[in-house]
């Protein structure tokens, strides 16, 4: 069983640049979720696919979009940069049932993305 | 929107004394309550959770109590070791394995040999 891997591990852009992170999801999992962890604080939810659609978005511009692949790994997108983007962003997957969510929800190691 | 406060943001105990760390939550929709260890430079990993229909919940040397009328859940070690040494974060969700998880800031325990 393979665990969520995310890349790329550690990145540096500046600011109005654009990136794109990926997330391979574990081994049948097929709901993914995106987390942006700040410097000394708490994750902070992004947003959520389960199976290819957008399920759940937190307090985040529009400058932040998403995909997810009939794979169920994702990526995250973020447009126009702005310093306060620098944290680690953390993918998450774990096991949907229909509605009904379940099951342990499993974060791989994150990208750390740094804006000058 | 859901907003959860952890106390305190830093603890030192000395190699087998215990830990408590303690969460306030205020969606009382919320339902499920889960800790997570962050060790530095790693992924968050969760190490117990507890849902709303249940006070208190145990697992070798760790535990977690929940008030639902105070909003507020406790993470307990007993016997500290020097590996529980990292970040812990509690969080709060309206759905058990809801994804859409409100985390808190963060204690960094130091446990002292």
């Amino acid at each position: 069983e393979t665990g969520v891997t995310q890349s790329p591990t550690h990145l540096i852009k500046t600011r109005g640049q654009q990136v794109t992170l990926r997330c391979s999801s574990q081994s049948g999992h097929n709901t993914v979720s995106w987390y942006q962890q700040a410097l000394g604080q708490g994750p902070q939810f992004i947003f959520q696919y389960y199976r290819e659609e957008e399920n759940g978005r937190g307090n985040f511009p529009p400058r932040f979009s998403g995909l997810q692949f009939p794979n169920y790994s994702s990526e995250l997108n973020v447009n126009a940069l702005e310093l306060d983007d620098s944290a680690l962003y953390l993918c998450a997957s774990s096991l949907g049932q229909g509605s009904v969510f379940a099951g342990e929800l499993f974060f791989g190691e994150g990208s750390r993305l740094t804006v000058l | 929107g859901e907003n959860v406060e952890q106390h305190p943001s830093t603890l030192s105990v000395q190699e087998g004394d215990s830990a408590v760390i303690k969460c306030t939550y205020s969606d009382s929709a919320s339902n499920y309550f889960p800790w997570y260890k962050q060790e530095l430079g790693k992924r968050p990993q969760l190490i117990i959770d507890i849902r709303s229909n249940v006070g208190e919940k145990k697992d070798q040397r760790i535990a977690v109590t929940l008030n639902k009328t105070a909003k507020h859940f406790s993470l307990h070690i007993t016997e500290t070791q020097p590996e529980d040494s990292a970040v812990y974060f509690c969080a709060a969700s309206r759905d058990f394995g809801n994804e859409k998880l409100t985390f808190g800031t963060g204690t960094r325990l130091t446990i002292i040999p």
